[in-house]
């Protein structure tokens, strides 16, 4: 199986702030890698497809970067409903896997 | 707009069988370049992806499952189901129906998820 791994495991920001959430697949994946958000009590929301790729309806202040093994997800300028924990996945082989996840807080 | 829904037991005793079902709406799920999944996640912790099946029944599942997982098609009620066998404590998650797409395979939409607890 490739492990997915995020770092860090949960981070504290404020209203405004940049963030970055890295995700390290154990095996080229090239760029089958998807990010998703899970507010609490909530079932998880794609919000960027192959990398880079903006899901239809998500802000623009989120963004995907990265090729290989390693990969980033950024948020610019953090919004009170951004407070959530962020998912990596892959999808270049079965089993499909995830990150263990990122938890953005206050 | 796709939308999908689980239903089933919430609540299942040690060894027997757990079965879930994902209506689609919106949407049809003979459609090609898609197929369904099924993803659980113990509260509290992380997501597990169980299988999918594909328009013409192709399956594939988590060999951390082993046997006791089938996935299944209903083209009649446009919908697919989750059968997990000889249940354990373990099993005892959140269940979510998603569908995947071709291309970079991600997940989208996904279901609201139904909690499945494992007791006796």
């Amino acid at each position: 199986d490739i492990q997915m791994t995020q770092s860090p495991s949960s981070l504290s920001a404020s209203v405004g702030d940049r963030v970055t959430i890295t995700c390290r697949a154990s095996q080229i994946i090239s760029r089958y890698l998807n990010w998703y958000q899970q507010r609490q009590g909530e079932a998880p929301k794609l919000l960027i497809y192959g990398v880079s790729g903006l899901q239809i309806g998500v802000p623009s202040r989120f963004s995907g970067s990265g090729s290989g093994t390693d990969f980033t997800l950024t948020i610019n300028n953090l919004q009170p409903e951004d407070f959530a924990t962020y998912y990596c996945q892959q999808g270049s082989t079965t089993p499909r896997t995830f990150g263990q996840g990122t938890k953005v807080e206050i | 707009q796709l939308h999908l829904q689980e239903s089933g037991s919430g609540l299942v005793r040690p060894s027997e069988t757990l079965s879930l079902t994902c209506a689609v709406s919106g949407g049809s799920i003979n459609t090609r370049g898609y197929s369904w999944s099924w993803i659980r996640q113990p509260p509290g912790k992380d997501l597990e992806w169980i299988g999918y099946i594909s328009p013409d029944g192709v399956t594939s599942y988590n060999p951390s499952l082993g046997s006791r997982v089938t996935i299944s098609l209903d083209r009649s009620k446009n919908h697919f189901s989750l059968t997990l066998k000889s249940v354990t404590a373990a099993d005892t998650a959140f269940y979510y129906c998603a569908r995947e797409l071709g291309g970079y395979n991600w997940f989208d939409p996904w279901g609201q998820g139904t909690l499945v607890t494992v007791s006796s």
